[in-house]
């Protein structure tokens, strides 16, 4: 089956510009996530989707970063303006219903 | 709030010696808890899936074991190779919400030839 596909691999931008990262998961999979992965660090939720709904956004710094998750299906995690702590590795992953889950390749993002 | 420890931090083993990563949690209400290879700059690769019934899960060289009772897991790796040179994670789902991670901050792994 294919995989968990994410674009760009890797992003460079200036402090305040905005960014946004797209994220396709697996056919059939309910529930999609977006880590932000600091170097060294484990992954850190930002935001969960069950189907097209938010099922956990706590730990998404909304006066900044925003997602959205069309027809329940692909992703998009946007970021304006960028700090440059935004620096880090952005995962998506997806699940059905508990069991494994499946992650991209991830998008680094170096924030200058 | 479950929390997901992993120690030790780092470990450097000569080639082909047997070696055990740890991880422990708090709460041992889980679902299910799955093991995770990251390669630098790279996703996360699913290795081991071991449901909140079962023992352990074995793949290849691999064998993951879970204690509920006492809050550990271990990755066992049989005679490691320089490719096996990454950072393992473990990652906890809760039983009362399955669809939630828990991730600890892993163990990076070097392998010398």
């Amino acid at each position: 089956e294919a995989g968990v596909a994410q674009s760009p691999r890797y992003k460079i931008i200036e402090k305040r510009q905005s960014v946004a990262f797209w994220c396709n998961p697996i056919s059939g999979h309910a529930t999609l996530y977006w880590y932000q992965q600091i170097l060294g660090q484990g992954p850190k939720l930002l935001i969960q989707f069950q189907n097209n709904g938010v099922v956990d956004d706590s730990q998404l710094p909304k006066d900044r970063f925003s997602a959205e998750r069309l027809k329940g299906v692909d992703s998009t995690l946007k970021i304006q303006p960028a700090k440059l702590e935004d620096s880090a590795v952005y995962l998506c992953a997806s699940s059905s219903s508990g069991q494994r889950a499946f992650f991209g390749q991830g998008t680094r993002l170096t924030v200058v | 709030k479950q929390e997901v420890t992993q120690i030790p931090a780092a470990l450097s083993v000569p080639e082909g010696e047997n070696l055990v990563l740890n991880c422990s949690f708090t709460d041992s209400a889980i679902y299910n808890l799955q093991w995770f290879r990251q390669d630098p700059g790279k996703g996360l690769t699913s290795l081991l899936l071991i449901q909140s019934s079962q023992r352990e899960q074995t793949s290849g060289r691999l064998n993951a074991s879970l204690d509920k009772s006492s809050g550990r897991s271990t990755l066992y790796i049989a005679a490691s190779q320089p490719g096996d040179s990454a950072t393992y994670l473990c990652a906890v789902r809760p039983l009362y919400n399955f669809n939630k991670f828990y991730f600890g901050s892993g163990t990076k792994l070097n392998v010398k030839p």
